[in-house]
């Protein structure tokens, strides 16, 4: 009964090194989402998906790449990192209707 | 532009005192309204939600919260609160476009003190 996983929990990244954050979900929800959650700003979305497939952007969309291959993941890509994107990113999933579960987060630094 | 206000950035009450964080959105349309809480160090965990109906909602942990139109709000309250109690709070709204997007509040901390 995992839930929503998301891998790694901690990285320390390097200004301009790439890295994949991989969010897997075991609920056969049909959406999924990446947000990332700031001191004093709540979370806002960074890109979401409707289905297998599909990505679309949200909020805060510059300077990541998603994809979803397989309905069960949900990858947020950085391919040239820089501080700003130092944060705490959640992914989290729904059923079409449904609430979202989130997954326990996963901190990323930027030096 | 949807938004939602959470004017309080941190709460804090004794064990056993009642709590209200409040919690504040625009929205043209008939909102859906959440609430979740976050413990150090986790992911949220949904509270309470409201999509129509009954305006006063009973969620999870004993929490409720009551959705006034006139007043664009959706208050979260507890009649008694417990040292578990002490977390962030987060108050979203559905946003518009569907899929179950969700816009949040920049959340309440609160402290509980023994």
């Amino acid at each position: 009964n995992a839930g929503v996983t998301q891998t790694p929990k901690f990285r320390v990244l390097k200004t301009g090194q790439s890295m994949t954050l991989l969010c897997a979900q075991d609920m056969n929800h049909e959406y999924m989402y990446w947000y990332r959650q700031d001191p004093g700003m709540g979370l806002r979305l960074i890109h979401y998906s409707v289905g297998e497939g599909t990505t679309a952007k949200g909020e805060v969309p510059d300077g990541y790449n998603v994809s979803r291959l397989k309905k069960q993941n949900f990858l947020l890509g950085l391919e040239s990192a820089a501080p700003s994107q130092t944060s705490v990113y959640f992914c989290a999933s729904s059923p079409e209707a449904g609430s979202q579960t989130f997954g326990a987060g996963s901190r990323l630094t930027v030096l | 532009a949807q938004s939602v206000t959470q004017p309080d950035i941190h709460i804090t009450v004794s064990e056993g005192a009642s709590l209200e964080l409040r919690c504040n959105y625009s929205y043209g349309a008939t909102p859906y309204l959440f609430w979740y809480v976050q413990s150090p160090g986790q992911g949220l965990q949904l509270l309470l939600k409201y999509f129509s109906g009954d305006t006063l909602v009973q969620g999870i942990k004993g929490f409720e919260a009551e959705f006034k139109r006139s007043q664009s709000s959706f208050n979260l309250r507890k009649p008694s609160v417990h040292w578990s109690d002490a977390a962030e709070y987060f108050c979203a709204v559905g946003a518009a476009g569907g899929y179950n997007k969700l816009i949040f509040g920049a959340g309440t901390r609160l402290a509980v003190h023994p």
